[in-house]
């Protein structure tokens, strides 16, 4: 298996509720990454974990809490999310969190917060 | 900061032709380099790496290193209408995990 699954494909969401991302790999990579894309713009990173562990958080709302449940799984966690965040949330996978290692893209979950 | 420098374009390309695509790169730590292929509404695809000074071919592709000026660029050889899409110039390293992005390059080839 060498894709990365993200569920689910579309997600529309109020302001006021809570809803979770999830993101899957059976690759036996050790970092997953979630990054969010508005349209027109380059992928942002927010969150990698290495090893299971939250190893960087790019000053990103409370209102974003990511878990990492074992290795190949990976959630993002959203309540009270505001309209300006709607976007592509993507997640990606690789086998350690090192600057030489290849990281490969899920295809994403499009966010739309009403 | 770490900086990443695309030509946003578009750049149009005759099919056959080969396509360049440039990025810079501000931070002088950075160790690896990626392309990633990004067709309208999907997620970016990774089509090549490079972390060391010079070229590096596969397939049509070719990817290009200058540390010195701190340049990265990929060639495209004979172009296909396929080929057409956002290319994202991504860099890795100097002290940070996660990819830093360039805001890519829209390449269009014209049949």
């Amino acid at each position: 298996d060498t894709e990365v699954t993200q569920t689910p494909k579309h997600l529309v969401m109020g302001m006021t509720n809570k809803k979770s991302l999830k993101c899957e790999q059976h690759m036996g990579h050790r970092a997953m990454y979630w990054y969010k894309q508005k349209a027109k713009k380059p992928p942002e990173l927010m969150f990698v974990y290495s090893y299971e562990k939250l190893s960087i958080n790019e000053s990103v709302p409370s209102r974003f809490s990511p878990e990492c449940p074992n290795s190949s799984l990976l959630n993002l966690h959203l309540h009270a999310l505001q309209p300006e965040d709607s976007a592509l949330y993507l997640c990606a996978s690789s086998w350690t969190s090192g600057p030489g290692d290849e990281q490969f893209f899920g295809p994403g979950t499009r966010l739309t917060v009403l | 900061q770490k900086e990443v420098e695309q030509n946003s374009g578009p750049l149009s390309v005759p099919e056959g032709a080969i396509a360049s695509l440039n990025c810079t790169y501000s931070d002088r730590g950075s160790q690896s380099f990626f392309w990633y292929r990004q067709y309208s509404g999907k997620s970016p695809e990774l089509i090549m790496f490079i972390y060391s000074n010079g070229d590096k071919e596969d397939g049509r592709f070719t990817a290009q290193l200058n540390k010195a000026s701190q340049y990265v660029s990929l060639l495209i050889r004979d172009s296909q209408p396929s080929d057409s899409a956002t290319y994202l110039c991504a860099v890795a390293g100097g002290g940070a995990d996660g990819l830093t992005f360039g805001k890519g390059t829209h390449l269009i080839i014209q049949p």
